[in-house]
């Protein structure tokens, strides 16, 4: 199985700030990066799909790139709604693994 | 437009088994997999398995056979989960969610089912 490895597991920034999240693959998986934001209680959204593609209705401060085993998500102007967890998922090979997550808390 | 919903939750004892529907809709049922994630409390999300849902195969992942099944009812574009022999460990959010074509990111979720194992 591929390991998806985050970091860093959480992350205390404020509103305004801007902040980069990475993720490694334990192999090669080309573009098939995809990036979630799960909030308590709620159904995880998806993102970025294909390690840089904006998924619909997704404001365009999210961003991801990378490609083969190194990506990154960045979330630029953090506004209140985004204090969430953040996953990663390849999608390259089955069985899709995520990312252990991480926590993005208010300062 | 594209829904999921889910059951709701579910409080079961030790060797009981439940069911988890995943009611689909604002799309052709039988054009996307349906895949099923666990998040066990406090930790991440791990994939179970999923469904083709022309032919009904399931796929499940190591650590999801034996006590778990996949099934469909395709006149109401609905998936169902089945855990059997319910153990403690078990008590976790589970998650219905379409696996899109692109590169086959998870694009729409269920809301999620509670179910808690507990004597």
């Amino acid at each position: 199985d591929i390991q998806m490895t985050q970091s860093p597991s959480s992350l205390s920034t404020s509103v305004g700030d801007t902040v980069t999240i990475t993720c490694r693959a334990s192999q090669f998986i080309s573009s098939y990066l995809n990036w979630y934001q799960h909030k308590p209680g709620q159904a995880p959204k998806l993102l970025i799909f294909g390690a840089s593609s904006l998924q619909n209705g997704v404001p365009s401060r999210f961003s991801g790139s990378g490609s083969g085993t190194d990506f990154s998500l960045t979330i630029s102007s953090l506004q209140p709604e985004d204090f969430a967890h953040y996953y990663c998922q390849q999608s390259f090979s089955a069985p899709p693994t995520f990312g252990q997550g991480t926590r993005l808390e208010i300062k | 437009q594209v829904q999921l919903v889910q059951s709701g939750s579910e409080l079961k004892k030790p060797g009981a088994s439940v069911n988890v529907s995943c009611k689909t809709s604002g799309y052709t049922f039988s054009y996307y997999t349906l895949a099923w994630v666990r998040q066990a409390p406090g930790q991440g999300l791990e994939w179970m398995g999923w469904i083709n849902t022309k032919n009904g195969d399931p796929t499940f992942a190591q650590g999801f056979t034996g006590r778990f099944a996949f099934s469909l009812d395709t006149s109401v574009s609905t998936a169902y989960l089945q855990i059997t022999s319910l153990k403690a460990e078990d008590t976790a959010v589970y998650y219905c969610a379409r696996r899109a074509i692109a590169v086959g990111e998870f694009d729409y979720w269920g809301q999620g089912t509670l179910v808690a194992v507990s004597s």
